[in-house]
């Protein structure tokens, strides 16, 4: 069945580190990527999407994530990390067959210190 | 409106009881989800309504689930006989066409949620 996985269910940044959240799919087709974020008390919101072209993929306040076909895989990252992005982070992949039903990987929590 | 509209936000429910539970899409989206999020959980995919086609229900966890949406409209998503594990937030997404997948922005707008209780 097709799957998305993420490897880290919480994690814990102090301010300024670096992040990347992992994240791996099991579809050997066509694939639309996304990340999405939920901030505490907020909506689900995209924070970027890959379709096609440049497999880095820059979205909203300074995340990017690339898209590296063999080794099926999605991860996100960011240079240096803000108490404010404290959320869960889904990464979502958007199979070309199927029927293009959105399979969500179950979230990763960050939390960064102040 | 501009979002995704759910209703309730909240609902506590005995057990046993019959909920329903409402999503307003953005209007013109044709693709709408509905999706489960227990307690410190990700996101459980209940069922995918795609404009005209025959919706997706494999997520659905029993038959005492179902949902209906009438073409590119509301949705309402109801809970027979509802049981404590039935208790997360009931979320609603949608979506544009297919053919819009290209454009950067193209995304699935989620609604803020149904928190339902059972007790």
């Amino acid at each position: 069945a097709q799957s998305v996985s993420q490897h880290n269910h919480h994690v814990i940044l102090s301010e300024a580190a670096s992040l990347e959240l992992g994240c791996n799919y099991s579809y050997g087709g066509t694939v639309n990527l996304f990340w999405y974020v939920q901030y505490p008390g907020q909506h689900l919101q995209l924070l970027l999407k890959y379709f096609s072209g440049d497999p880095l993929v820059k979205g909203i306040k300074g995340f990017e994530a690339e898209f590296i076909k063999s080794k099926f895989s999605f991860n996100l990252r960011k240079p240096s990390v803000q108490w404010s992005d404290t959320a869960e982070y889904f990464c979502a992949v958007i199979p070309g067959t199927g029927g293009f039903k959105t399979i969500f990987g179950a979230g990763t929590r960050l939390f960064v210190k102040a | 409106g501009a979002g995704v509209s759910q209703s309730p936000s909240n609902k506590v429910t005995e057990k046993g009881k019959d909920v329903e539970l409402r999503c307003d899409p953005i209007s013109g989206h044709t693709a709408l989800y509905w999706y489960r999020q227990r307690l410190g959980q990700g996101l459980e995919f209940l069922i995918y309504f795609q404009g005209n086609s025959a919706p997706d229900k494999s997520g659905l966890p029993s038959d005492r689930f179902s949902a209906e949406r009438t073409g590119e409209s509301v949705s309402t998503l109801t809970i027979q006989r509802t049981q404590q594990e039935d208790s997360a937030v009931y979320l609603c997404a949608s979506a544009p066409p297919l053919r819009d997948i290209i454009n950067p922005n193209y995304g699935y707008t989620f609604g803020s949620g149904t928190r339902l209780t059972v007790v």
